[in-house]
């Protein structure tokens, strides 16, 4: 149980095209999910939480404009990097909680989209 | 904020030794820990979690211990084996926010 999917792997684009990362939990009812971005050799960052339904927490210095979250439903999420540019280029991992947050809640992730920006 | 700090950031072990990471915290509010491992491209994978009423838990040979007062949180890896190698992430979470730490890549040599 607890599984997340990730769309796409990965994707190449030119620059100042917009990419569309889709996020699905498939057996459970993910109350939230967030979006990470992963630096080679690095740790998770924590770019943005969303709830089903309601507009997206960024996180200080992601600029929402450039990182559109839509969380359209209990088991989907979408990351829109709008105007891509070489410097977005990265790995974006997605990840999705069934719980109500009361008493910290285990996140499972999705396989990653790795982005490359041309 | 939370802060979560990670060390060693590498740790290099012999094909069944021990390995301990250790990780502290900030915010003694934070009340679940739980610790991802993650291999080269791939997603973090869930290993072990502690909530904050429990200072240890073991699964077959990973345990955590935790210590509220000294806000102090470890990963233990018994009898390492070469498919134990990878990178290893403490997290803190309070409610919805979850704090990760840097990583420690740990390398099993056969």
């Amino acid at each position: 149980g607890a599984v997340v999917s990730q769309h796409p792997s990965w994707v190449i684009c030119k620059s100042g095209t917009s990419v569309k990362i889709e996020c699905r939990s498939l057996d459970f009812q993910a109350t939230t999910m967030f979006w990470y971005r992963q630096f080679p050799k690095q740790s998770l960052m924590l770019m943005a939480t969303s709830n089903e339904g309601s507009k997206a927490t960024y996180e200080q210095g992601v600029e929402k404009d450039k990182f559109l979250i839509n969380h359209a439903s209990l088991t989907l999420s979408t990351l829109t990097v709008t105007s891509a540019h070489p410097e977005d280029s990265s790995f974006y991992i997605c990840s999705a909680t069934g719980g109500a947050g009361v008493l910290g809640e285990t996140q499972y992730f999705g396989p990653g989209t790795r982005l490359l920006v041309l | 904020g939370e802060n979560v700090e990670q060390h060693p950031s590498t740790l290099s072990v012999q094909e069944g030794d021990s390995a301990v990471i250790k990780c502290t915290y900030s915010d003694s509010a934070s009340n679940y820990f739980p610790w991802y491992k993650q291999e080269l491209g791939k997603r973090p994978q869930l290993i072990i979690d502690i909530r904050s009423n429990v200072g240890e838990k073991k699964d077959q040979r990973i345990a955590v211990t935790l210590n509220k007062t000294a806000k102090h949180f470890s990963l233990h890896i018994t009898e390492t084996q070469p498919e134990d190698s990878a990178v290893y992430f403490c997290a803190a979470s309070k409610g919805f926010k979850t704090i990760f730490g840097a990583g420690t890549r740990l390398f099993v040599k056969a």
